[in-house]
């Protein structure tokens, strides 16, 4: 099946600090990527639909301005999470379609472990 | 809305017992994708199928079996034969055509020796 990864798989950063994720397809194009943040023991929850070439759509309660959402090309979408606190800390996991419609077959990175000290 | 239901939190068995993680979906739409995942404790998912909504035909892959059962909303997955390795945490997901993906709140399996 088509890959996804994320980069880096874990970081650890202070208090007020912003950190970028990335998302790549490596070997299929994606218009639509999506973000989800999973706390410990607990399910994964959509953050945001990454659209390539245009604007992020956001869950209710997330928020579009500390969660930063950049999907310049049709491979790389990037999440940066801004001013760092130790309630971001979480694991982040991206996901990419390889088609459209009923063909969308969505593929899971890796996963990103944040902790924020 | 979509909702994904595991009402299973925790499941303990011993080895070689055979168990099944159950899941009920909810969703209006008529194409849809249902989904097993495991997420062993390095946090790492692992695909383990992917049902589309028109097709209801039972699948076994080695000692993992799902059943669909689209009258009842559900898509239960079964182990035979569990192992120690089947240790892990277990999501149900159900995907929309657009690719968006609603979880279950995942069943924990722990297979004792």
């Amino acid at each position: 099946g088509a890959v996804v990864s994320q980069h880096p798989s874990w970081v650890i950063c202070k208090s007020g600090t912003s950190v970028k994720i990335e998302c790549r397809s490596l070997d299929f194009q994606a218009t639509t990527m999506f973000w989800y943040r999973q706390f410990p023991k607990q399910s994964l929850m959509l953050m945001a639909t990454s659209n390539e070439g245009s604007k992020a759509t956001y869950e209710q309660g997330v928020e579009k301005d500390k969660f930063l959402i950049n999907h310049a090309s049709l491979t790389l979408s990037t999440l940066t999470v801004t001013s760092a606190h130790p309630e971001d800390s979480s694991f982040y996991i991206c996901s990419a379609g390889s088609g459209q419609g009923a063909q969308n077959e969505q593929f899971f990175g890796p996963g990103t472990r944040l902790t924020v000290l | 809305a979509q909702k994904v239901t595991q009402a299973q939190t925790e499941i303990s068995v011993v080895e070689k017992e055979d168990v099944t993680l159950d899941c009920v979906y909810e969703t209006r739409d008529t194409t849809y994708y249902l989904f097993w995942y495991k997420q062993p404790p390095s946090g790492e998912l692992v695909f383990l199928i992917r049902r589309n909504s028109f097709d209801e035909q039972n699948e076994i892959s080695g000692r993992y079996s799902w059943n669909f059962q689209k009258s009842t909303s559900s898509f239960n997955f079964t182990i035979t034969a569990s192992q120690v390795v089947d240790s892990a945490v277990y999501f149900c997901a159900l995907s929309e055509a657009e690719g968006k993906s609603t979880f279950g709140d995942g069943t924990t399996l722990t297979v004792k020796p």
